[in-house]
């Protein structure tokens, strides 16, 4: 199965934009670019997905690399509501999530 | 918020005793996961469902069993607990459709065993 690769903590401030990367080199031009996050003491949420162009939604934007080997998930002004683990993962036809580590995003006041 | 609820939410219990954790939804969803979460692993995969009877194996599913029985109810069920299967289960469901496959997770059942 195709892996990802995101750093494991990053630190923004409140009200500025975020980008988290995610690396996905061995992507399969069949797998989608999946986005989750977690909140503390809650299950996931999905956030946004996408294959080969750049999506928004109210959540957050998604921009994808022109050659899919890596991604990068775009909160466009970060509130203290969006401090979380993200996790970026690669989903295909047998529809299963695979959770790596992810991304522990702290935003400070 | 789809509607998705676990049972028990909390839960202690001993080494050896059975233990049957309950997913319910009622969305309608064609396939229904458990994940168990623990510090440093993130989330693994123990066993989905792809429809009624139909159910198939993840990363750890040695120890656990599943049922699903009709569209609505995902049971997991630790036939002899251990102390290594003390974590935070969730449950999720997916309409699964390809691409898209957007879960929604449930709030998750915290499993001590003694």
């Amino acid at each position: 199965d195709a892996k990802t690769t995101q750093p494991n903590s990053m630190e923004s401030n409140e009200e500025e934009p975020v980008h988290l990367p995610c690396n996905h080199s061995t992507i399969s031009g069949t797998d989608y670019i999946h986005w989750y996050r977690q909140l503390p003491s809650q299950g996931p949420e999905y956030v946004i997905h996408g294959l080969t162009s750049n999506v928004n939604n109210r959540m957050a934007s998604l921009a994808i690399a022109e050659d899919r080997k890596s991604s990068t998930l775009i909160l466009h002004r970060a509130t203290l509501r969006d401090a979380a683990v993200y996790y970026c993962i690669l989903l295909n036809a047998g529809n299963m999530l695979t959770f790596g580590g992810g991304t522990r995003l702290m935003v400070k006041p | 918020d789809a509607g998705i609820t676990q049972s028990p939410r909390h839960k202690v219990t001993e080494t050896g005793t059975p233990v049957t954790l309950r997913c319910h939804q009622t969305e309608n969803h064609r396939y229904m996961y458990w994940y168990r979460q623990d510090p440093g692993h993130g989330l693994r995969l123990i066993h989905y469902s792809y429809g009624v009877k139909d159910t198939d194996k993840g990363e750890v599913s040695d120890g656990y069993s599943v049922s699903r029985s009709k569209t609505e109810d995902f049971l997991l069920t630790l036939e002899s607990a251990t102390s290594s299967q003390t974590s935070v289960y969730f449950c999720a469901i997916s309409e699964g459709q390809e691409g898209t496959g957007e879960l929604f997770f449930g709030e998750g059942s915290r499993l001590t065993v003694l």
